[in-house]
């Protein structure tokens, strides 16, 4: 069974402050990493990827990837009420399939 | 014009009806994917084309039959509506030469069986 697991939150922060979001996966036959950001009533849309185990940066996005512990997180630094969204991390496999966790919804407070 | 255009962008039918959700891209992708997203579920992939002559069931192809007319068109069909139908339905593309893009998604279609 191919699971990917986030914490479906919500997930509150002050304004300024590092939001820290975290995905889990069950297959270790996967090949990357994605993060979506989806506001209310709208589609997702890509904000970062990873396939490499380590740290991509991309302005105040950091996405961490440990392949041998199975998990993906996401930390957006001098978090933003513009933030405020559902994040989705999804894992594309060998086969190209891709899973999406369901969610976490993620509130920045001014 | 967006990239990936859904029509309709809601809709509401009766249970019974046979419904069409289309989906039209100008990416020039060759893959492209039907889900539907419930609340606390998440994303969920109901089939998929890789080609005009390619296409595959996903995780949840019960209930549902879609149509790869062109290239740029790919259609999904509810053959007789159950409320249980009742989602948010997106359509997205992906390029196989850039796997690392991800996926484009369209707007999306409300659609609600009653």
């Amino acid at each position: 069974q191919k699971e990917v697991e986030q914490n479906s939150g919500p997930l509150s922060v002050p304004e300024g402050a590092i939001a820290s979001l975290n995905c889990t996966y069950s297959d270790r036959g996967s090949q990357s990493f994605f993060w979506y950001r989806q506001y209310s009533g709208k589609s997702p849309e890509l904000i970062m990827f990873i396939y490499s185990n380590g740290d991509k940066e991309d302005g105040r996005f950091t996405a961490q990837l440990n392949k041998a512990s199975q998990y993906v997180s996401l930390l957006i630094r001098d978090s933003q009420p513009s933030d405020s969204a559902t994040y989705l991390c999804a894992v594309r496999y060998n086969n190209n399939d891709m899973r999406f966790g369901a969610g976490t919804r993620l509130t920045v407070k001014p | 014009d967006a990239d990936v255009t859904q029509t309709p962008r809601n809709r509401i039918t009766k249970t019974g009806k046979r419904i069409m959700l289309e989906c039209s891209q100008t990416k020039g992708h060759d893959r492209m994917y039907w889900y539907r997203q419930d609340p606390g579920l998440g994303l969920r992939l109901i089939y998929y084309s890789f080609d005009v002559k390619d296409i595959n069931k996903g995780e949840i192809s019960d209930g549902y039959s879609v149509s790869r007319q062109a290239q740029a068109k790919f259609s999904l069909s509810l053959e007789s509506a159950i409320p249980n139908q009742t989602a948010l339905y997106f359509c997205a593309t992906s390029d196989r030469d850039r796997p690392i893009h991800g996926y484009t998604f369209g707007s999306g279609t409300r659609l609600t069986v009653v």
